[in-house]
């Protein structure tokens, strides 16, 4: 399978708990993106990354939230001092612009990470 | 503000019944729409995108901007498309997605 691979797909911690994600984009894909998605509503975005840098981040990462894609290929998502509010469905997705071309294809979504907060 | 509403949460159809689900959505620029679907078990992937102005697996939707819409059709449903369908907006520079909360498609048989 050469789509976006996320790991682990279900993470269970206890409050206060620090957490890492990992996602690991379609190769030739330039932009990793992460979203969150809790029950009943559709993922929303957290942040994304051109190549290794992060271009942009939602309002909805705290502090305690940082990613990183330190050589452009994976990218971790890492939740520290973890709140029940904090469970919810972690959703990757990779996608290729060619921005001198004026070309962003559509974004690969991976399976997720479903991280539960005790 | 950008905002992608699907009013209706859960729709059901019998098999063979034409499908309407609702996208309305609110963008001051230029908008890139998507209908994104996910099946029972399998990760959230592309249907359609506006742009593309095609038919995937018999759906179709048009981008009405006087009414800012894109609703999703099919003329004739099939139980194979039951899934979750989430509408979706692409803004700020092609970067990121604003999701709808998605609806429910349940074809009874």
């Amino acid at each position: 399978d050469t789509g976006v691979s996320q790991d682990p797909r279900h993470k269970i911690t206890k409050r206060g708990q620090n957490v890492t994600f990992r996602c690991d984009p379609i190769s030739e894909h330039n932009r990793l993106y992460w979203y969150r998605q809790t029950l009943g509503q559709g993922p929303e975005f957290l942040t994304y990354f051109q190549n290794e840098a992060q271009l942009e981040k939602s309002r909805l990462l705290s502090d305690r939230f940082s990613a990183e894609r330190p050589k452009g290929s994976f990218s971790t998502l890492e939740i520290q001092r973890t709140e029940q509010g904090d469970s919810a469905m972690y959703l990757c997705a990779s996608s290729l612009a060619l921005l001198g071309r004026g070309y962003i294809n559509e974004q690969y979504f991976g399976p997720g990470t479903r991280l539960t907060v005790t | 503000a950008q905002r992608v509403t699907q009013p209706e949460k859960l729709l059901s159809v019998f098999k063979g019944a034409p499908v309407e689900l609702k996208c309305n959505y609110s963008y001051s620029g230029s908008p890139e729409l998507f209908w994104y679907v996910q099946y029972s078990r399998q990760r959230l992937q592309l249907l359609l995108r506006h742009i593309s102005r095609e038919s995937i697996k018999g759906f179709t939707a048009d981008l009405n901007k006087g009414e800012t819409s894109f609703h999703l059709k099919k003329p004739f449903a099939q139980e194979e498309d039951s899934a979750m369908y989430y509408c979706a907006l692409l803004y700020s520079s092609a970067s990121k997605i604003i999701f709808g909360s998605g609806t429910r498609l349940s074809i009874r048989p």
